[in-house]
C-alpha cells in the first residue's frame, strides 16, 4: 500500500532564510505521480506541482524548487529566500497509476516564517 | 478557473443530529472527493464519485454517506453524528477524462469546519 511521511510537523524560520520541506513515499508501483500543495489560512489546497515516477528532472518555479530522488524515494520541496506569505500548510501527495485520480497525502508541514 | 464551492465554512452540530456537507462545482467534472483533514494525519479520503449516482469507500468511509444526484453536486451526510466526526472536511473534483495530464489537477472547496458538540 502506498504511503506519504512528512516528519516535519512545524518549520519556523525567519523572513529570507531559505528553508526545505522533507516528502518520503513509499509505493510498490513503477508509474506513479507525486505532488505538493499548499494549504494558506484560509483553508483552500493550491496546487503547487505534479511529478510523475519518470520525470526525476528537479524543476524550479521562482523561489520554489523541487528535488526528486527515487532512489532515497524521496520528494523534497525548498523555498529560497522565504517571505511571510509562504506561511501555510505543506502537503505531499502520492498517486499510484490506475488509482483513479486518488491521492493519499502526508501529514503536512506548518511552516510559518517570522518578519 | 475552475471553483469547487463548499457551502458552509463551519458548523456546529450536536451529537446524534444528521448533517449535510454540500459541495457543487462548476467545470462539469466527473470525479468528486471528500477528504476529512485531522492535524498530523494530513487529507483522507472518505468517498469519491466517478459519475452520477456512483459512489466508493475510500480509506474511512465508516459513519459517513454520499449523494451524487447531479453531476455538479456532491454531498456528505453524517447520518449521526459523533464527537469524533469534529473535523476539517474538503471536497475537491477533476476531470474524470484527462488522468493526471497536462492541466488536469485535483481543485479543492475552501473546507467545511464541523465541530460535533
Amino acid at each position: 500500500a502506498q504511503k506519504v511521511t512528512q516528519a516535519q510537523t512545524e518549520i519556523s524560520v525567519v523572513e529570507k532564510e531559505d528553508v526545505t520541506l522533507d516528502c518520503v513515499y513509499e509505493t510498490r508501483d513503477t508509474t506513479y505521480y507525486l505532488f505538493w500543495y499548499k494549504q494558506p489560512p484560509s483553508g483552500e489546497l493550491v496546487f503547487l506541482i505534479r511529478r510523475n515516477s519518470f520525470d526525476e528532472q528537479n524543476e524550479i518555479s521562482g523561489r520554489y524548487s523541487w528535488n526528486f530522488q527515487k532512489s532515497t524515494s524521496s520528494f523534497n520541496f525548498t523555498i529560497t529566500a522565504s517571505q511571510v506569505v509562504d506561511s501555510a500548510v505543506y502537503f505531499c501527495a502520492l498517486s499510484e497509476n490506475n488509482a483513479g485520480n486518488m491521492l493519499t497525502f502526508g501529514g503536512g508541514t506548518r511552516l510559518m516564517v517570522k518578519p | 478557473d475552475v471553483k469547487v464551492t463548499q457551502s458552509s465554512r463551519y458548523l456546529v452540530k450536536r451529537t446524534g443530529e444528521k448533517v449535510f456537507l454540500e459541495c457543487v462545482q462548476d467545470m462539469d467534472h466527473e470525479n468528486m472527493f471528500w477528504y476529512r483533514q485531522d492535524p498530523g494525519l494530513g487529507l483522507r479520503l472518505i468517498y469519491f464519485s466517478y459519475d452520477v449516482k456512483m459512489k466508493e469507500k475510500g480509506d474511512i468511509p465508516e459513519g459517513y454517506s454520499v449523494s451524487r444526484e447531479k453531476k455538479e453536486r456532491f454531498s456528505l451526510i453524517l447520518e449521526s453524528a459523533s464527537t469524533n466526526q469534529t473535523s476539517m472536511y474538503l471536497c475537491a473534483s477533476i476531470s474524470g477524462t484527462g488522468g493526471w495530464s497536462g492541466a488536469n489537477v485535483l481543485t479543492f472547496g475552501a473546507g467545511s469546519r464541523l465541530t460535533v458538540l
